[in-house]
């Protein structure tokens, strides 16, 4: 099936640095979720992507879907403690596979006070 | 979340034994599924329900079976547990397709150690 790939794997910043993750495929997504997850906790959502060139904002982060619906990545503007964790980009299957949420293997952040 | 629950949160078990996680929903969604989370691997999909006794396989579902007799409990099943099922489990449930613009509610977790 469809894989999107994530890099980087670790990104390891000093507090108040910015931060970028990027989530890529091979072919055209017909939509993008980000989601968070927290050191020793679950996924959580953070906002869904369908349109080419779609840009959305949450306060300090920053999303955007490519031109081409082939990318997407998610930036955080001078990063705090609070936004340790592990990031994952996700494709929802619509197709015959009843809408299975397909993940890329996630970006870890830490954050150095 | 509010809404979805798994249990148990933990769990050690011996290789060979059978053991059944749950994940109980009270958001009447129609969608349910199961997911094992490894180092290196993220999140893989186990087994899906699409409604009541309607289920599917996913990417690593030798070994796991499911089942769905109501629409709030989903079940998954390990038949003889081995090592390399020693997992963080995750369950989750997402509203109908006609609401394409909400994620995927995840439960806590369940951390399964097969010893």
């Amino acid at each position: 099936g469809q894989q999107v790939m994530q890099i980087p794997q670790y990104q390891h910043v000093q507090e108040g640095e910015d931060f970028t993750t990027y989530c890529n495929s091979s072919t055209t997504l017909s939509n993008i979720q980000w989601y968070k997850q927290r050191p020793g906790g679950h996924p959580v959502f953070l906002i869904q992507l369908v349109k080419s060139g779609e840009v959305k904002k949450q306060k300090r982060l920053t999303f955007q879907f490519g031109e081409a619906k082939k990318n997407s990545s998610l930036h955080i503007t001078a990063t705090q403690t609070t936004d340790v964790g592990t990031y994952f980009c996700a494709w929802v299957d619509y197709g015959g596979s009843q809408g299975n949420l397909i993940f890329g293997k996630g970006t870890k952040l830490s954050v150095k006070p | 979340d509010a809404g979805i629950t798994q249990s148990p949160r933990h769990k050690v078990t011996e290789t060979g034994t059978p053991v059944t996680l749950r994940c109980h929903q009270t958001e009447n969604h129609r969608y349910m599924y199961w997911y094992r989370q490894d180092p290196g691997h993220g999140l893989r999909l186990i087994h899906y329900s699409y409604g009541v006794k309607d289920t599917d396989k996913g990417e690593v579902s030798d070994g796991y079976s499911v089942s769905r007799s109501k629409t709030e409990d989903f079940l998954l099943t390990l038949e003889s547990a081995t090592s390399s099922q020693t997992s963080v489990y995750f369950c989750a449930i997402r509203p109908g397709q006609q609401m394409v613009n909400y994620g995927y509610t995840f439960g806590s977790g369940t951390r399964l150690t097969v010893v």
